[in-house]
């Protein structure tokens, strides 16, 4: 199975600290998508890249937030000085822009717990 | 700005009883839309792609339809394993660079009662 991946899983850190987190999407697809989640609420787009150029970032993103995506491959997403109000699922996807359909693929989540 | 609503938020249905969730959506111009499943703990999991108004898809006891306004997912049949929270989302047309972006609607969880 080469679905999209997400590590780590659970993260769990202290207010203030710094976090990361990785995406390895589905090797043939070029676009890659950042979501947040939390409970009983529909994932919100963060970030976007197409090929390893963000084009797209959500006035969620705060500075705290920084997105990388080197040599257009896997993506980490960094939270600088955690709060407790970050806490939530964080989803990655990934997609083809070649034709069409456009639909996205989703990996399995980190779940972060900010005490 | 775009907007996608789900309804009912939660649905409870015994084993064999069907039913119908909708997605109400208010956008610009419409790219698609798109159907999800999500289990507890999990990543939304693809199920459907609808583009123009009358466009209908199926898969096993599901099917998906949209008009201008709204879309339904019919389910046919419930068994225990279909219950699950079940998102809509919408991709809209921009102009210039584009944007492929989902706005995702809050959900509607299903609870099939054997």
């Amino acid at each position: 199975d080469t679905g999209v991946s997400q590590n780590p899983r659970h993260k769990i850190t202290k207010r203030g600290q710094n976090v990361t987190f990785r995406c390895d999407p589905i090797s043939e697809h070029n676009r890659l998508y950042w979501y947040r989640q939390t409970l009983g609420q529909g994932p919100e787009f963060l970030t976007y890249f197409q090929n390893e150029a963000q084009l797209e970032k959500s006035r969620l993103l705060s500075d705290r937030f920084s997105a990388e995506r080197p040599k257009g491959s896997f993506s980490t997403l960094e939270i600088q000085r955690t709060e407790q109000g970050d806490s939530a699922m964080y989803l990655c996807a990934s997609s083809s822009s070649r034709g069409g359909p456009y639909e996205q693929y989703f990996g399995p989540g980190t779940r972060l717990t900010v005490t | 700005e775009d907007q996608v609503t789900q309804s009912p938020e939660a649905l409870r249905l015994q084993e064999g009883e069907s039913s119908s969730l909708n997605c109400s959506y208010t956008v610009s111009g419409l790219r698609g839309l798109f159907w999800y499943r999500q289990d507890p703990g999990k990543g939304p999991e693809f199920l459907f792609t609808l583009y123009s108004a009358g466009e209908e898809k199926e898969k096993e006891r599901l099917k998906a339809t949209l008009t201008k306004k709204e879309s339904f997912l019919h389910i046919t049949a419930p068994k225990p394993e279909d219950s699950a929270t079940y998102l809509c989302a919408v991709q809209v047309r921009h102009s210039g660079a584009g944007s492929y972006q989902l706005t995702f609607g809050k959900g509607t969880k299903l609870s099939v009662i054997p």
